[in-house]
């Protein structure tokens, strides 16, 4: 269990439900990144964490997603009130600082997919 | 606003040949550039990564090089095998903001 973990690793809900994704960084990476991967639109950028403060949020893609990030380590994205067009494969990767010489390890990803 | 694009977006050649997949970027003022590899339904596994100061980087079989005036990074995979079959993703990060912007990927297959 030495790298990233996210949960659940696939989610189905109702359009207009909530859902909650977690990412679990490896031990001791203090950064912490989220990305989107749509089909037809590769990978997007939504969030950075370094420790629990995120510096720049515009890159979310509207006010129903929020991220949080508590004790330097586990961080949750969540969806309100979700809509067909979320459905995605949410990434997330943490490194061991924010730096040059900082590679981003990956998770498996969260698949949801809005009926 | 930094774009990245990747040329071929597809790419299939028989084992054993040398390869170069190209990434370009608008935006020179880039903080880092990492390349990446995604195999079907898993998440990404970071291959290089060279900072704005650098030109290159080796690991292995690949090496990746970085030309930040022209706004070009190119990953050379020499002696290709089935195993290096994967999609390959150039992401750039530029100076001034917190975001890594992606290229949208080659998708690399390696006849045995």
């Amino acid at each position: 269990g030495a790298g990233v973990s996210q949960s659940p690793s696939n989610k189905v809900t109702e359009k207009g439900k909530d859902v909650e994704l977690r990412c679990d960084p490896i031990s001791g990476h203090t950064a912490l990144y989220w990305y989107r991967q749509s089909l037809g639109q590769g990978l997007e950028f939504l969030i950075y964490f370094q420790g629990n403060s995120a510096p720049d949020k515009s890159g979310l893609p509207s006010d129903r997603f929020s991220a949080e990030r508590t004790g330097g380590s586990v961080s949750t994205l969540t969806i309100q009130r979700t809509q067909q067009e979320d459905s995605a494969v949410y990434l997330c990767a943490s490194s061991l600082g924010f730096g040059r010489d900082q590679p981003q390890h990956f998770g498996d990803g969260t698949r949801l997919s809005i009926l | 606003k930094q774009e990245v694009t990747q040329i071929p977006a597809a790419l299939s050649v028989p084992e054993g040949e040398n390869l170069v997949l190209n990434c370009s970027f608008t935006d020179s003022a880039i903080y880092n550039l990492q390349w990446f590899r995604q195999d079907p339904g898993k998440g990404l596994t970071s291959l290089l990564l060279i900072q704005s100061s650098q030109r290159e980087q080796t690991s292995g079989r690949l090496n990746a090089s970085l030309d930040k005036s022209s706004g070009r990074s190119t990953l050379y995979i020499a002696a290709s095998q089935p195993g290096d079959s994967a999609t390959y993703l150039c992401a750039v990060f530029t100076s001034g903001t917190y975001k890594y912007i992606f290229g949208t990927g080659t998708r690399l297959k390696v006849l045995a």
